[in-house]
């Protein structure tokens, strides 16, 4: 069964620094979205991306975050100059339609640690 | 805006026992459910979901879950629990309005052999 694949499964980094997180979303899905969970709180919301354009985001996703689709098949989140409280588990999702009626497939997240 | 409560952060359940997983919601409009469980290091995998229909709705591993529109729920239930049913459990809603998920805070189940 296919599924959504995510590099690292742990990155530590300090405060400051830039982290590209990757995503291999399952081959034939269109819609891709990244959540974050912070440790001990809910699965949030940060962006969804259709035809290499931003589709919504919410308001954690400041001007911090970017994301991108570099070629056919990743799709990275990006965190420019990270902060201790961007310590998360960070969850890439995809699915094969964005109506809502459709289920996302979610990754095994990378679990980020800024220091 | 739409949200969603797990009343309950831990189930206890001896194996063979029926199990349920409290869900409830607040929504605009007509609400898109949907139930799912993680495993330690994996990510959230899908069990079911509700759109419209039956109020009962039959998703993986024998899991099933009752829409209840008065009561603004949305159960998850088995009638014979599994020590590998173990996990933490997501209950998720999108309203008509939002394409995203709003998850519960989520339900840690624990299948006592």
């Amino acid at each position: 069964e296919p599924e959504v694949t995510q590099t690292p499964s742990h990155q530590v980094t300090q405060m400051g620094q830039e982290v590209i997180l990757r995503c291999v979303p399952i081959s034939n899905h269109l819609y891709f979205y990244w959540y974050r969970q912070i440790l001990g709180q809910k699965v949030e919301f940060l962006v969804s991306f259709y035809n290499n354009e931003i589709s919504e985001k919410s308001e954690i996703f400041d001007d911090q975050f970017s994301v991108e689709r570099p070629d056919g098949s990743n799709f990275t989140l990006k965190i420019r100059s990270t902060k201790l409280e961007d310590s998360a588990m960070y969850f890439c999702a995809s699915s094969i339609q964005g109506a809502r009626s459709y289920e996302q497939y979610f990754g095994p997240g990378t679990r980020l640690t800024v220091t | 805006a739409q949200s969603v409560a797990q009343p309950e952060d831990q189930v206890n359940v001896a194996e063979g026992n029926p199990l349920t997983v409290k869900c409830t919601y607040s929504v605009s409009g007509n609400p898109y459910l949907f139930w799912y469980v993680q495993y330690p290091n994996r990510g959230l995998q899908f069990l079911l979901k509700y759109i419209t229909g039956d109020n009962l709705v039959k998703g993986s591993y024998g899991f099933e879950a009752e829409f209840n529109k008065s009561q603004t729920s949305f159960h998850l239930k088995k009638p014979s629990a599994l020590v590998s049913d173990s996990a933490l459990y997501f209950c998720a809603v999108r309203d008509e309005d939002g394409q995203n998920f709003v998850f519960g805070p989520g339900t840690r189940l624990s299948v006592l052999p």
